[in-house]
């Protein structure tokens, strides 16, 4: 079974600074992929970024990056230039390759508060 | 292009009372999921659907939950009779079923079971 951990319940940023989100997951797979989702206050689950196993070259999408070590099994999100609206819940998550989708196994979040 | 639709998006009942939830995919995806997140920690998955067929349902608790997609789109997901422990946020989400999705959330529904 594949497990995800975030060890940082909470971390605060100041407005306009970089923060790191820390993943780390377990699996005995080769071919799967990662993702960071955001949850804000309203709850609605939104893709921050999506990250391949296959590739080597980490994801990038505007301020938001990640720095995937496949061989360690860690898979942080940087956030450069934090805003308000960066406040919400994150959740790193794991799914395994298959031809029709498979279940997301997520962490246990960390809350982000940007601070103004 | 429309998200996923999940309704209601709150509900209270008492305990070993019965409820449904609905939700519908983003069009023309072919993969459909019910997390369950209680407060405080990630979503788990209960059920995964494939079209009409199930592919996944190893975490419903099957002697109160259950969940159907007939005609292949939209699915409902019930409990009964609801326990305190069932007290979260149900998520449907959805994906394109080829293999490398993403998967798109809906708002949620609260459920309180008091």
């Amino acid at each position: 079974a594949q497990t995800v951990t975030q060890s940082q319940p909470e971390m605060s940023v100041q407005e306009a600074e970089t923060v790191t989100l820390s993943c780390t997951y377990d699996t005995s797979e080769n071919n799967y992929y990662l993702f960071w989702y955001k949850q804000p206050p309203s709850r609605q689950m939104i893709l921050v970024i999506r990250q391949e196993a296959y590739k080597q070259q980490n994801a990038t999408e505007n301020r938001f990056s990640v720095n995937f070590q496949k061989a360690a099994k860690s898979f942080s999100l940087k956030i450069s230039d934090s805003q308000l609206g960066d406040t919400a819940m994150y959740f790193c998550a794991f799914m395994k390759h298959r031809s029709s989708g498979d279940k997301l196994t997520f962490g246990t979040g960390t809350r982000l508060a940007v601070r103004p | 292009e429309a998200g996923v639709a999940q309704s209601p998006r709150y509900k209270i009942i008492e305990k070993r009372q019965s409820v449904a939830f609905w939700c519908n995919p983003i069009s023309g995806h072919a993969t459909l999921y019910w997390y369950q997140q209680i407060l405080g920690q990630g979503p788990k998955l209960l059920i995964q659907f494939q079209n009409n067929g199930v592919v996944d349902d190893s975490q419903l608790p099957k002697d109160r939950f259950s969940a159907e997609r007939l005609k292949g789109v939209d699915s409902t997901l019930k409990i009964q009779p609801a326990k305190l422990e069932d007290s979260a946020v149900y998520l449907c989400a959805s994906s394109t079923g080829q293999g490398q999705e993403t998967q798109y959330f809906g708002p949620g529904t609260r459920l309180l079971v008091l």
